[in-house]
């Protein structure tokens, strides 16, 4: 079964830049999503086919996706953005299921 | 505005069973597939099970695959999960989720979740 390898944990300074990397084979072949989620909360989309951003999500996030790593980039990060992180593919290569990575704790100093 | 709301969850002893549902409103929830992810207390998420929208395709992980059942009734709006044969690594909270019903499907809206409890 596909695999998504992320960081346990990123320590980013208010103001500053957070990359989150999710690691897969050949995941750039792949179309990547990201959630963020906060405690006691349910997860929001933040990111989807790599790059795009919904509705109501700041520009500060971005995404992109080559080779084997999809990174989700957080700009001039916040004390909100203090949360987990997860990013998600759908593989179809053996069998149809959705795979999640094993997500990152942001942490803003 | 889209909402999800699930129900059903609780404290089941292992080997039970126990059916959750979501109610959806707010879109036309005859036109997406649907999607369960569940979480383990303290742990990530984890898909469980996909529906499409007419139920024509029907997907499960590996973990809950011959004890779990999805189902969607669309004239109700709603999304189910019967889920037999319980262990206690079934425990989490389990969040319906819609699905973008594009090729590689994300899921952009979830509901608040329910939590299921398997112990003795």
């Amino acid at each position: 079964s596909y695999v998504l390898t992320q960081p346990p944990s990123v320590s980013v300074a208010p103001g500053k830049t957070a990359r989150i990397t999710c690691g897969g084979n050949n995941i750039g072949s792949k179309s990547v999503h990201w959630y963020q989620q906060k405690p006691g909360q349910a997860p929001v989309l933040v990111i989807y086919y790599d790059s795009d951003r919904p509705s109501g999500i700041p520009e500060r996030f971005s995404g992109s996706n080559s080779g084997n790593t999809a990174t989700l980039t957080i700009s001039r990060v916040e004390a909100g953005d203090e949360a987990d992180y997860y990013c998600q593919v759908w593989d179809s290569s053996s069998d149809h299921r959705g795979v999640f990575g094993t997500g990152t704790k942001v942490t803003v100093l | 505005e889209v909402q999800l709301v699930e129900s059903g969850g609780g404290l089941v002893k292992p080997g039970g069973s126990l059916r959750l549902s979501c109610a959806a409103s707010g879109f036309t929830f005859s036109s997406y597939s649907m999607n369960w992810v569940r979480q383990a207390p303290g742990k990530g998420l984890e898909w469980v099970s996909s529906i499409s929208s007419s139920s024509s395709y029907i997907y499960y992980a590996d973990s809950v695959k011959g004890r779990f059942t999805i189902s969607r009734d669309n004239a109700k709006n709603s999304l189910y999960l019967q889920m037999n044969s319980l262990r206690a690594e079934d425990t989490a909270v389990y969040y319906c989720a819609r699905d973008s019903s594009n090729y590689d499907p994300y899921f952009d809206y979830w509901g608040q979740g329910t939590l299921v409890t398997v112990s003795s």
